[in-house]
């Protein structure tokens, strides 16, 4: 069965600094894999995804993950993080061809001045 | 850009009582899901939709629980007896194409049973 791991539930950082936040899976079959974001009172929002081909993919606001299948993760990351990025992020998988997502608890990114 | 429409966004109702979550999906989405987020913890699939009826739906998703597309826009999530447990973020989500699962979500609908 699918399970998905977010390490992290809360992560404080000061703005301009660099973030990771970390997500692990376990699936034993090929897995599509994303990363939504919730800003506060607000739905999901897809920030991106990976589903097949190179395995960095970017989002147009700066961030972009990683899937390493020997490592079975798909962290998080950003450079230089914005206030405005604050907000909880979940990471989800579902494997190819399943109607379900199975998301991760969630990390709640907190950007300081 | 089109969204997800749901209401209420906030339910409070008494132990028993039947609630109805209601969702408008994007208009040219074809599939569409219930996901749910009790306090604290993970978001959880409840039951995907397609062609008027249920694709795939979780153990969570018992005989208290069915879904709706009365209309061709509203697609509704009636819980028939609530209890304690079922208090949580209700999520609808819709997409348009089979496979890649990129789903576009609602703000959600907070229920609280007392």
């Amino acid at each position: 069965a699918q399970s998905v791991t977010q390490l992290d539930s809360q992560v404080p950082v000061f703005e301009e600094a660099p973030v990771e936040l970390r997500c692990n899976y376990s699936s034993s079959v090929s897995v599509y894999l994303f990363w939504y974001v919730q800003y506060p009172n607000q739905g999901l929002q897809l920030l991106l995804k990976y589903l097949s081909g190179s395995t960095l993919v970017e989002s147009i606001n700066g961030f972009e993950a990683e899937f390493n299948k020997s490592q079975t993760s798909f962290h998080l990351r950003k450079p230089s993080v914005h206030i405005s990025d604050t907000a909880e992020y979940f990471c989800a998988v579902s494997e190819g061809g399943s109607e379900k997502l199975v998301f991760g608890k969630g990390t709640k990114l907190t950007v300081n001045p | 850009e089109p969204e997800v429409t749901q209401t209420p966004s906030h339910q409070v109702t008494q132990m028993g009582q039947e609630v109805i979550l209601r969702c408008v999906p994007i208009s040219n989405h074809l599939y569409f899901y219930w996901y749910r987020q009790i306090l604290g913890q993970k978001v959880e699939f409840l039951v995907s939709f397609y062609n008027n009826e249920i694709s795939e739906k979780s153990e969570i998703f018992d005989d208290q629980f069915s879904v709706e597309r009365p209309d061709g826009s509203n697609f509704t999530l009636k819980i028939r007896s609530t209890k304690l447990e079922d208090s949580a973020m209700y999520f609808c989500a819709s997409h348009r194409d089979s496979g890649a699962n990129v789903l576009t979500f609602g703000a959600g609908s907070r229920l609280t049973v007392l």
